[in-house]
């Protein structure tokens, strides 16, 4: 199994251009999630998906879009990008069990100038 | 609310001693407990993880922490430190509310391990 996969590593945009970020899991995994890391602020949750078709807000939704059409993806969407999303994006999935650990990808540095 | 304190910012210790990076909580009901740990320029590793059962859980690396209810805390401990421990350590509670079981994370423990 890869596990947790996202694309791409490093970006740089400007101020008002779009991007998305992709996630993919191979673990058949429910439940995905994307957060982001920010110095002295640990892990912060964007968005959510409990399963295909379904998502929801997290702490820190505003100027980001999900969508979750099947199981293994989950891509998160920057519609104009600023300054204030400059921050390192990890994408983690785990199955519908509460009990069970979530495993995370190796993240996406983001810079937006 | 539902929240995690790591309380250190930055934890150094000696290669060969004893280290503790300390993690108390606040949750509803009984808690799910996690440690991950981040190398530089990595994404998080899953460390250990208490559910129900023994107090004191054991882990990747040589790594255990101690879940004590009374005093709603976490800590990690290793018994011998070692320079390749020196990472980011970070822990989190499954929110319980509403069955969406989103981690919460407290803002990391940088450890320092030195030669």
């Amino acid at each position: 199994n890869a596990g947790v996969t996202q694309t791409p590593k490093f970006q740089v945009l400007k101020t008002g251009q779009s991007m998305t970020l992709q996630c993919a899991q191979d673990m058949n995994h429910e439940y995905m999630s994307w957060y982001r890391q920010d110095p002295g602020m640990g892990l912060r949750l964007i968005h959510y998906s409990v399963g295909a078709g379904i998502t929801d807000q997290g702490e820190v939704p505003n100027g980001y879009n999900v969508s979750r059409s099947t199981t293994e993806d989950f891509p998160l969407r920057l519609l104009s990008a600023a300054p204030s999303q400059t921050s390192v994006y990890f994408c983690a999935s785990r199955s519908g069990q509460l009990r069970d650990t979530q495993y995370f990808g190796p993240g996406t540095r983001l810079t937006v100038l | 609310a539902q929240s995690v304190a790591q309380p250190e910012d930055q934890v150094n210790v000696a290669e060969g001693n004893p280290l503790t990076v300390k993690c108390t909580y606040s949750v509803s009901g009984n808690p799910y407990l996690f440690w991950y740990v981040q190398y530089p320029n990595r994404g998080l590793q899953f460390l250990l993880k208490y559910i129900t059962g023994d107090n004191l859980v054991k882990g990747s690396y040589g790594f255990e922490a101690e879940f004590n209810k009374s005093q709603t805390s976490f800590h990690l401990k290793k018994p011998s430190a070692l320079v390749s421990d020196s990472a980011l350590y970070f822990c989190a509670v499954r929110d319980m509310r509403r069955n969406t079981g989103k981690l919460i994370f407290g803002q990391g423990t940088t450890l320092q391990v030195k030669p």
